[in-house]
C-alpha cells in the first residue's frame, strides 16, 4: 500500500464549479499535512497546510479526518487558472521527511 | 527573499555516463532535500540533510548516486553511471521550520538516452 494515495484524475469540470479531491496516509502517526500545487513542468509550490480543525484560505477549504486517515480540499468557483496538479503531502514524524501523493490533475474548461 | 537555486535546468546524457547537480538552499534553511520526480508520479524523497549530516538516505541507490552538503549550504547530487530510468526531474528543496513546508528550487530536468 502507498503512504500517501489519490486519485490521479484527471478532473475535467466548467469554470465555476466546484471540485473537491481526497487522498489517504497509511501512518496513523503522521504529524503535518500539506497541499502543493503543481503546474505543468514547473516546480510543487505550497498551496495551504491542513490542520484538524480545518482551514480555509479563500475558494480553497482543507480538511483533515485523523480517525479516518483521510484528507480533502475543496475548491469553489473554479478559475482557468486552477488548472494544475495538486499533490497530497505527509509529514510522517518528526524528522521533517515529506511523502508526497501521486497528484490529481484538474483541468478547467471555459 | 531568494529562492533555492539549482542548476543546470537542462541536462542530456548518454546511459552509463556520470552527472552532477547542483543546489544551493535559502539563507539560514538548516534542512535541505533531494526529490527524484518521474514523469507522472509525486516527488520521492533521496536525501535529507540537516545542516552537512545526513538524516535520511534509506532510498538514495547507493551503489550509482551520491551527495554531499559540504559546509551546510550548497549542496551536490551526484549519478554515476547513469541508467535510462534515471530520467527524471530532480528537485532541491529547503526549509527552516516544517510548519510551513519546504520550498523547492525550479529544478533539474535529466534525459538519458
Amino acid at each position: 500500500r502507498k503512504e500517501v494515495e489519490q486519485d490521479p484524475g484527471p478532473f475535467n469540470v466548467p469554470e465555476g464549479a466546484t471540485v473537491a479531491f481526497n487522498c489517504t496516509y497509511s501512518n496513523s502517526a503522521s504529524q503535518s499535512f500539506f497541499w502543493y500545487r503543481q503546474d505543468c513542468r514547473k516546480e510543487p509550490k505550497l498551496l495551504m497546510s491542513v490542520y484538524s480543525s480545518g482551514n480555509e484560505d479563500g475558494r480553497f477549504t482543507a480538511q483533515l479526518n485523523r480517525a479516518s486517515q483521510y484528507i480533502s480540499l475543496l475548491i469553489r468557483d473554479s478559475k482557468l487558472s486552477d488548472s494544475a496538479t495538486y499533490l497530497c503531502v505527509v509529514n510522517p514524524g518528526n524528522t521533517g521527511k515529506l511523502i508526497f501523493g501521486q497528484g490529481t490533475t484538474l483541468q478547467v474548461k471555459p | 527573499e531568494a529562492g533555492v537555486a539549482q542548476s543546470p535546468r537542462y541536462k542530456i546524457i548518454e546511459k552509463r555516463q556520470s552527472v552532477a547537480f547542483w543546489c544551493n538552499p535559502i539563507s539560514g534553511h538548516a534542512t535541505l532535500y533531494w526529490y527524484q520526480q518521474i514523469l507522472g508520479q509525486g516527488p520521492k524523497l533521496l536525501i535529507q540533510f540537516q545542516n552537512n549530516g545526513v538524516v535520511d538516505d534509506s532510498q538514495l541507490p547507493k551503489d550509482r548516486f551520491s551527495a554531499e552538503r559540504l559546509k551546510g549550504v550548497d549542496s551536490t547530487l551526484k549519478i554515476q553511471p547513469a541508467k535510462l530510468e534515471d530520467s527524471a526531474v530532480y528537485l532541491c528543496a529547503s526549509s527552516l521550520d516544517m510548519t510551513y513546508g519546504y520550498t523547492f528550487g525550479s529544478g533539474t530536468r535529466l534525459t538519458v538516452v
